[in-house]
């Protein structure tokens, strides 16, 4: 069982550039979620989805975006990248909160570096 | 808006022995839930121990076990007989019952286990 796959893992992006991280996950899970983790940090909230179709925006949108064709995928989209978008990017999914694996399932993470 | 505090950037303990890891939230919700979390060097978040809020006794998973003061709005991780395999970060991690399950993470406590 793959659970929740990030690709890539490892990225360079030079200023003004555009890239996608792709996120797949084979648990069936409704809900998916991207975070990012600046060092020595928590985690926050970019962008979550609660189903195939249906998006919002989470603590720090801006710069990003996403889509959630099927209940699988669900990639982050970094339009114009900027140095303060370096950061290790996680994607994460789950269940319901209230049922018993109402954990979030997380990615192996992408380190992202823009210069 | 939900906030959780970790007031120890740094913790270690000697191999066997006791350590608290603190944690506080702040929220008006009624319904929701506390996890930790470990993030060992390899990156990959891991799920620890949950903890789900109208329960009141402590959740426990073998080594680990949890101090839940609802009224304090507390949730202490306790890990007993403390291995080298433990050293990592630990997050806290307070996610809602309603509105996506959004989950807020406190900034993590650096656990080091010497020999």
């Amino acid at each position: 069982n793959a659970g929740v796959t990030q690709t890539p893992k490892f990225r360079i992006l030079k200023i003004g550039q555009s890239m996608t991280l792709q996120c797949t996950q084979d648990m069936n899970h409704n809900y998916m979620y991207w975070y990012r983790q600046d060092p020595g940090m928590g985690l926050k909230l970019i962008y979550y989805s609660v189903g195939a179709g249906i998006t919002d925006k989470g603590e720090v949108p801006n710069g990003y975006n996403v889509s959630r064709s099927t209940t699988e995928d669900f990639p982050l989209r970094l339009e114009l990248a900027a140095p303060s978008q370096t950061s290790v990017y996680f994607c994460a999914s789950s269940y319901s909160p209230g049922s018993n694996t109402g954990e979030l399932f997380f990615g192996e993470g992408s380190r992202l570096t823009v210069l | 808006a939900q906030t959780v505090t970790q007031s120890q950037p740094e913790m270690s303990v000697q191999e066997a022995e006791t350590v608290t890891l603190s944690c506080t939230y702040d929220t008006s919700e009624s319904d929701y839930y506390l996890f930790w979390y470990k993030q060992p060097p390899s990156r990959q978040m891991i799920l620890v121990i949950r903890q789900e809020a109208y329960k009141q006794q402590n959740a426990t998973e073998n080594r680990f076990s949890v101090n839940f003061q609802k009224a304090a709005k507390s949730f202490s991780l306790k890990i007993s007989d403390s291995q080298l395999g433990d050293a990592a970060m630990y997050f806290c991690a307070y996610r809602r019952g309603t509105n996506a399950g959004k989950s807020t993470f406190g900034d993590g406590t650096t656990l080091t286990v010497k020999p």
